[in-house]
Order: structure tokens, then C-alpha cells, then sequence
């Protein structure tokens, strides 16, 4: 089955500062990579997401990018702000009856004022 | 309109009792997922359910877990004779589709089995 690395657990960045957080997954058929941020005590919700057929996405301050040969994805943030502390996943799914959402092990994102 | 909602909120149990957990999806979804999140870890899968069809139940860590959806809407998840290492937050998610669509999440029901 899908197997989704996420590095690093912790970062800490000051305030206006990019961070960036990175995956990488098993399965060469996975082609719905989305991330969910979620902050302390609340639900997980979805932030952006990016399909196999597109190498980058961006949402005002976040991007993502994916690189589908060596298999992995990046979440870039940039100017960051205080509210933008929480933890971030990364998951990976693949279509068809099987699909269902691998998640990575999370970001603790924290930024510094 | 309404979010995907779970009951209950909190729930704290003796080791060895059963315990269900209640999940009601947004209307119109036809898939649900239930995950775990113990304290401080990531999302682990354990179930979900994709309209008629069979449940996957490839993520159960044992058979006293189960789950049913009736009726293609609400999901209970049923943990027999609970353990200690039982303790997490259980989440419940419904999309539109399966796979390759936004999962929104419920707020959880936090099992503690002392």
C-alpha cells in the first residue's frame, strides 16, 4: 500500500519568513496530493491540493509543487504569520475503487513573532 | 449548511467496556472515513465506507473494532472491550467521492479508557 514520509515534524519560523514542508510517497499510481492544516484542538481542513497533471498550484501565500518522477510534494508558505501556526499533513491517494487518502505524520509549523 | 457532525464529544471509559461512536456525515456525501489521531500523531486510517459498496476495513488494528454506516448516512464505530492504548481522538470525514476529493473532518470524539 501508499507509504507517506513527512519531514521535518517541527519548524519554526519567524514571522514573515518562508517555511516549507516536504513529502514523499511509495505509490507511482497516487495522483490527489492535498494538505490539511490543522490547529490546536480543532478538525483537520483542507488548504490546497494539486493532481498528477500539474507540477504547481498556488493560493495566494501557499504553493505547492510536485515532482512526480522522484515522488514527492512541498507545501511553501510564504510571508508567514502567527495564524498560520498549527500542524500541517500531507496526504497521498491514488483513483479508482481502491483510493483512499495516505496520510504523512504532520508538521508542527510555529511561527515566531 | 450543516458540517459533519460526531457524538460524543468526550467520552471516558473502563478498560474492558464497549463503546460506540457516532458520526454523521454531510448530506449528500457518499463516502465517510474514520480515522484515530493519538496524542500529538498523525491521521491513522481505519474504515470507510463508498455508497453500497463493501467497507474497506484494511486499517482495523484488531477485530474489536467494527463499523457500519445504515442507510448510506449516519456511521457508528464500536470498540469492544476497550483498552488503554484505545485512548485517542477518533475522526469522522465525508466527501462528495472518494479519493481525489476534499475530506471534511468532524471535531472528533476524544475515548479515554482508564
Amino acid at each position: 500500500g501508499e507509504n507517506v514520509e513527512q519531514h521535518p515534524s517541527t519548524l519554526s519560523v519567524q514571522e514573515g519568513d518562508s517555511a516549507v514542508i516536504k513529502c514523499t510517497y511509495s505509490d507511482s499510481a497516487s495522483n490527489y496530493f492535498p494538505w490539511y492544516k490543522q490547529e490546536l484542538g480543532k478538525r483537520p481542513q483542507l488548504i490546497i491540493d494539486i493532481r498528477s497533471n500539474v507540477g504547481e498550484k498556488k493560493d495566494q501565500r501557499i504553493a505547492v509543487t510536485l515532482n512526480k518522477t522522484a515522488k514527492h510534494f512541498s507545501l511553501h508558505i510564504t510571508e508567514t504569520q502567527p495564524e498560520d501556526s498549527a500542524v500541517y499533513f500531507c496526504a497521498a491517494s491514488s483513483s479508482g475503487t481502491a483510493s483512499k487518502l495516505t496520510f504523512g505524520t504532520g508538521t508542527r509549523l510555529q511561527v515566531t513573532l | 449548511g450543516a458540517g459533519v457532525s460526531q457524538s460524543p464529544s468526550n467520552k471516558v471509559t473502563e478498560k474492558g467496556k464497549d463503546v460506540e461512536l457516532r458520526c454523521d456525515p454531510i448530506s449528500g456525501h457518499t463516502a465517510l472515513y474514520w480515522y484515530r489521531q493519538s496524542l500529538g500523531q498523525g491521521l491513522e486510517f481505519l474504515i470507510y465506507f463508498q455508497g453500497n459498496s463493501a467497507p474497506d476495513k484494511s486499517g482495523l488494528p484488531s477485530d474489536r473494532f467494527s463499523a457500519e454506516r445504515t442507510g448510506g448516512s449516519v456511521s457508528t464505530l464500536t470498540i469492544q472491550r476497550t483498552q488503554q492504548e484505545d485512548s485517542a481522538v477518533y475522526l469522522c470525514a465525508s466527501s462528495l467521492l472518494l479519493g481525489e476529493a476534499e475530506q471534511y473532518f468532524g471535531p472528533g470524539t476524544r475515548l479515554t479508557v482508564t
